[in-house]
Protein backbone atom coordinates (compact mmCIF):
# COMPACT_ATOMS: atom_id res chain seq x y z
CA UNK A 1 0.00 0.00 0.00
CA UNK A 2 1.05 3.24 -0.73
CA UNK A 3 0.69 6.72 1.34
CA UNK A 4 -0.81 8.40 -1.24
CA UNK A 5 -4.34 7.76 -2.11
CA UNK A 6 -5.92 7.72 -5.44
CA UNK A 7 -9.21 7.45 -6.67
CA UNK A 8 -10.62 5.96 -8.67
CA UNK A 9 -8.71 3.47 -9.76
CA UNK A 10 -10.09 3.00 -13.35
CA UNK A 11 -12.10 5.81 -15.17
CA UNK A 12 -14.11 5.94 -18.45
CA UNK A 13 -15.69 8.73 -19.77
CA UNK A 14 -16.96 10.35 -22.54
CA UNK A 15 -15.27 13.14 -24.56
CA UNK A 16 -18.52 15.35 -23.16
CA UNK A 17 -18.59 14.50 -19.48
CA UNK A 18 -17.48 16.08 -16.48
CA UNK A 19 -15.34 13.69 -13.96
CA UNK A 20 -12.66 14.31 -11.09
CA UNK A 21 -9.65 12.52 -9.97
CA UNK A 22 -8.48 12.39 -5.79
CA UNK A 23 -5.65 12.15 -4.54
CA UNK A 24 -4.87 12.70 -0.83
CA UNK A 25 -2.15 11.93 1.53
CA UNK A 26 -1.17 12.27 5.64
CA UNK A 27 2.31 12.45 5.18
CA UNK A 28 2.18 16.62 6.39
CA UNK A 29 3.82 17.05 3.15
CA UNK A 30 3.98 20.83 2.13
CA UNK A 31 4.20 19.58 -2.21
CA UNK A 32 1.73 17.94 -4.25
CA UNK A 33 1.98 17.16 -8.14
CA UNK A 34 -0.18 15.55 -10.88
CA UNK A 35 1.85 13.86 -13.32
CA UNK A 36 0.77 11.77 -16.39
CA UNK A 37 1.94 9.26 -17.58
CA UNK A 38 1.62 6.55 -21.63
CA UNK A 39 2.54 3.31 -22.10
CA UNK A 40 6.56 2.48 -21.91
CA UNK A 41 6.98 6.23 -20.92
CA UNK A 42 8.32 7.98 -17.81
CA UNK A 43 5.73 10.65 -15.79
CA UNK A 44 5.37 13.78 -17.72
CA UNK A 45 4.99 16.45 -14.86
CA UNK A 46 1.08 18.41 -15.08
CA UNK A 47 1.19 20.92 -12.01
CA UNK A 48 2.70 21.44 -8.96
CA UNK A 49 0.95 22.55 -6.04
CA UNK A 50 3.21 24.58 -3.02
CA UNK A 51 1.60 25.62 0.52
CA UNK A 52 -1.56 24.80 -0.88
CA UNK A 53 -0.70 27.41 -4.59
CA UNK A 54 -0.68 26.62 -7.72
CA UNK A 55 3.71 26.57 -8.03
CA UNK A 56 3.93 25.08 -11.93
CA UNK A 57 1.44 24.55 -14.57
CA UNK A 58 3.63 22.70 -17.45
CA UNK A 59 1.17 24.36 -20.05
CA UNK A 60 -1.47 21.66 -19.86
CA UNK A 61 -4.85 22.58 -21.93
CA UNK A 62 -7.49 24.09 -19.82
CA UNK A 63 -9.43 20.95 -19.85
CA UNK A 64 -7.65 20.10 -16.95
CA UNK A 65 -7.96 22.20 -14.18
CA UNK A 66 -6.31 21.55 -10.85
CA UNK A 67 -7.62 22.02 -7.27
CA UNK A 68 -5.76 21.84 -4.18
CA UNK A 69 -8.90 22.06 -1.29
CA UNK A 70 -6.60 21.58 1.30
CA UNK A 71 -2.71 20.46 2.42
CA UNK A 72 -4.10 16.77 2.27
CA UNK A 73 -6.29 16.80 -0.08
CA UNK A 74 -5.59 17.52 -4.81
CA UNK A 75 -8.11 16.76 -7.18
CA UNK A 76 -7.80 17.10 -11.11
CA UNK A 77 -11.14 17.81 -12.48
CA UNK A 78 -11.68 17.03 -16.20
CA UNK A 79 -13.68 18.14 -19.12
CA UNK A 80 -14.50 17.45 -22.64
CA UNK A 81 -11.30 15.41 -22.55
CA UNK A 82 -9.91 13.86 -26.03
CA UNK A 83 -9.25 9.99 -26.52
CA UNK A 84 -5.36 10.87 -26.91
CA UNK A 85 -5.78 12.01 -23.29
CA UNK A 86 -6.26 8.89 -22.22
CA UNK A 87 -3.19 7.50 -19.21
CA UNK A 88 -2.09 6.93 -15.71
CA UNK A 89 -2.81 9.77 -14.12
CA UNK A 90 -0.63 10.24 -10.90
CA UNK A 91 -0.39 12.06 -7.95
CA UNK A 92 2.94 12.22 -5.79
CA UNK A 93 3.88 14.28 -2.48
CA UNK A 94 7.15 15.75 -1.16
CA UNK A 95 8.22 17.39 2.01
CA UNK A 96 9.85 20.41 -0.23
CA UNK A 97 9.04 20.87 -3.75
CA UNK A 98 11.49 18.76 -5.90
CA UNK A 99 14.44 18.45 -3.61
CA UNK A 100 12.95 15.95 -1.28
CA UNK A 101 11.58 12.45 -2.94
CA UNK A 102 8.70 12.12 -4.35
CA UNK A 103 5.95 9.75 -2.87
CA UNK A 104 3.42 8.71 -6.03
CA UNK A 105 0.31 7.04 -5.41
CA UNK A 106 -1.10 3.87 -8.15
CA UNK A 107 -2.53 6.60 -10.58
CA UNK A 108 -5.87 6.73 -11.89
CA UNK A 109 -6.12 4.50 -15.04
CA UNK A 110 -8.28 7.29 -17.59
CA UNK A 111 -10.20 5.63 -20.66
CA UNK A 112 -11.68 8.79 -22.85
CA UNK A 113 -14.38 6.72 -25.40
CA UNK B 1 20.62 15.38 -26.62
CA UNK B 2 18.51 14.09 -23.50
CA UNK B 3 19.38 15.84 -20.06
CA UNK B 4 19.22 11.76 -19.21
CA UNK B 5 20.05 9.25 -20.56
CA UNK B 6 18.57 5.62 -19.52
CA UNK B 7 18.79 2.44 -21.51
CA UNK B 8 15.38 1.59 -21.87
CA UNK B 9 15.93 -2.64 -22.10
CA UNK B 10 15.29 -4.85 -21.65
CA UNK B 11 17.82 -6.35 -19.24
CA UNK B 12 17.11 -10.07 -18.91
CA UNK B 13 19.13 -11.78 -16.25
CA UNK B 14 19.31 -15.23 -14.19
CA UNK B 15 17.55 -15.35 -10.40
CA UNK B 16 20.46 -15.03 -7.96
CA UNK B 17 22.42 -12.17 -10.28
CA UNK B 18 23.98 -8.96 -9.29
CA UNK B 19 22.00 -6.05 -11.45
CA UNK B 20 23.26 -3.04 -12.29
CA UNK B 21 21.06 -0.28 -13.91
CA UNK B 22 22.92 3.02 -14.94
CA UNK B 23 22.00 6.74 -15.89
CA UNK B 24 24.18 9.65 -17.92
CA UNK B 25 22.95 12.53 -16.80
CA UNK B 26 24.20 16.61 -18.51
CA UNK B 27 23.26 19.08 -16.32
CA UNK B 28 26.28 19.32 -13.84
CA UNK B 29 23.66 21.50 -11.16
CA UNK B 30 21.92 18.03 -10.74
CA UNK B 31 22.16 17.73 -6.88
CA UNK B 32 19.23 14.95 -5.86
CA UNK B 33 19.03 11.48 -6.94
CA UNK B 34 16.25 9.10 -6.96
CA UNK B 35 15.59 5.57 -8.02
CA UNK B 36 11.95 4.18 -8.70
CA UNK B 37 10.65 1.22 -9.40
CA UNK B 38 7.52 0.26 -11.05
CA UNK B 39 5.50 -2.37 -11.92
CA UNK B 40 3.10 -2.84 -14.47
CA UNK B 41 -0.51 -0.93 -13.74
CA UNK B 42 1.36 0.44 -10.42
CA UNK B 43 2.77 3.75 -9.53
CA UNK B 44 6.63 4.50 -8.96
CA UNK B 45 8.20 2.98 -5.72
CA UNK B 46 10.52 5.12 -4.32
CA UNK B 47 13.75 2.71 -3.67
CA UNK B 48 16.87 5.20 -3.21
CA UNK B 49 17.23 9.09 -2.42
CA UNK B 50 20.43 10.36 -2.70
CA UNK B 51 21.98 13.93 -2.10
CA UNK B 52 25.11 14.79 -4.07
CA UNK B 53 27.35 12.02 -4.55
CA UNK B 54 28.10 8.88 -2.76
CA UNK B 55 27.21 5.99 -2.13
CA UNK B 56 23.88 4.40 -0.19
CA UNK B 57 22.59 1.17 0.95
CA UNK B 58 19.34 -0.52 1.63
CA UNK B 59 19.10 -4.19 1.94
CA UNK B 60 19.95 -5.51 -1.68
CA UNK B 61 19.91 -2.09 -3.06
CA UNK B 62 22.84 0.20 -3.69
CA UNK B 63 22.65 3.41 -5.02
CA UNK B 64 25.78 5.08 -6.61
CA UNK B 65 26.45 8.38 -7.27
CA UNK B 66 29.52 9.91 -9.77
CA UNK B 67 29.23 13.74 -10.22
CA UNK B 68 32.45 14.25 -12.02
CA UNK B 69 31.32 11.57 -14.29
CA UNK B 70 27.64 12.56 -14.45
CA UNK B 71 26.86 8.45 -13.53
CA UNK B 72 24.45 7.40 -11.57
CA UNK B 73 23.90 3.37 -10.60
CA UNK B 74 21.62 0.93 -8.89
CA UNK B 75 22.74 -2.27 -8.05
CA UNK B 76 20.35 -5.17 -6.69
CA UNK B 77 22.32 -8.12 -4.93
CA UNK B 78 20.47 -11.62 -5.44
CA UNK B 79 17.65 -10.22 -7.35
CA UNK B 80 14.32 -12.03 -7.61
CA UNK B 81 11.52 -12.74 -9.77
CA UNK B 82 9.67 -10.40 -7.97
CA UNK B 83 12.32 -7.82 -8.79
CA UNK B 84 11.22 -7.82 -12.55
CA UNK B 85 10.19 -4.24 -13.05
CA UNK B 86 10.63 -0.79 -14.76
CA UNK B 87 13.27 0.76 -13.07
CA UNK B 88 13.17 5.13 -13.36
CA UNK B 89 16.33 7.17 -12.57
CA UNK B 90 15.09 10.54 -11.76
CA UNK B 91 17.14 13.66 -10.35
CA UNK B 92 16.91 17.27 -9.70
CA UNK B 93 18.60 20.57 -8.80
CA UNK B 94 17.09 23.20 -6.26
CA UNK B 95 14.69 25.31 -7.32
CA UNK B 96 13.91 22.86 -10.64
CA UNK B 97 11.46 20.50 -11.35
CA UNK B 98 13.01 16.17 -11.36
CA UNK B 99 13.69 15.20 -14.28
CA UNK B 100 13.45 11.07 -15.43
CA UNK B 101 15.10 8.92 -17.55
CA UNK B 102 13.28 6.92 -19.85
CA UNK B 103 13.49 3.76 -17.37
CA UNK B 104 14.84 0.36 -17.70
CA UNK B 105 12.78 -2.92 -18.34
CA UNK B 106 14.42 -5.40 -15.92
CA UNK B 107 13.29 -9.43 -16.45
CA UNK B 108 14.77 -11.66 -13.28
CA UNK B 109 14.39 -15.17 -14.42
CA UNK B 110 13.78 -18.21 -12.17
Amino acid sequence: DTEVTQTPKHLVMGMTNKKSLKCEQHMGHRAMYWYKQKAKKPPELMFVYSYEKLSINESVPSRFSPECPNSSLLNLHLHALQPEDSALYLCASSQWEFVSPLHFGNGTRLTVT
Amino acid sequence: QKEVEQDPGPLSVPEGAIVSLNCTYSNSAFQYFMWYRQYSRKGPELLMYTYSSGNKEDGRFTAQVDKSSKYISLFIRDSQPSDSATYLCAMSSYGNKLVFGAGTILRVKS
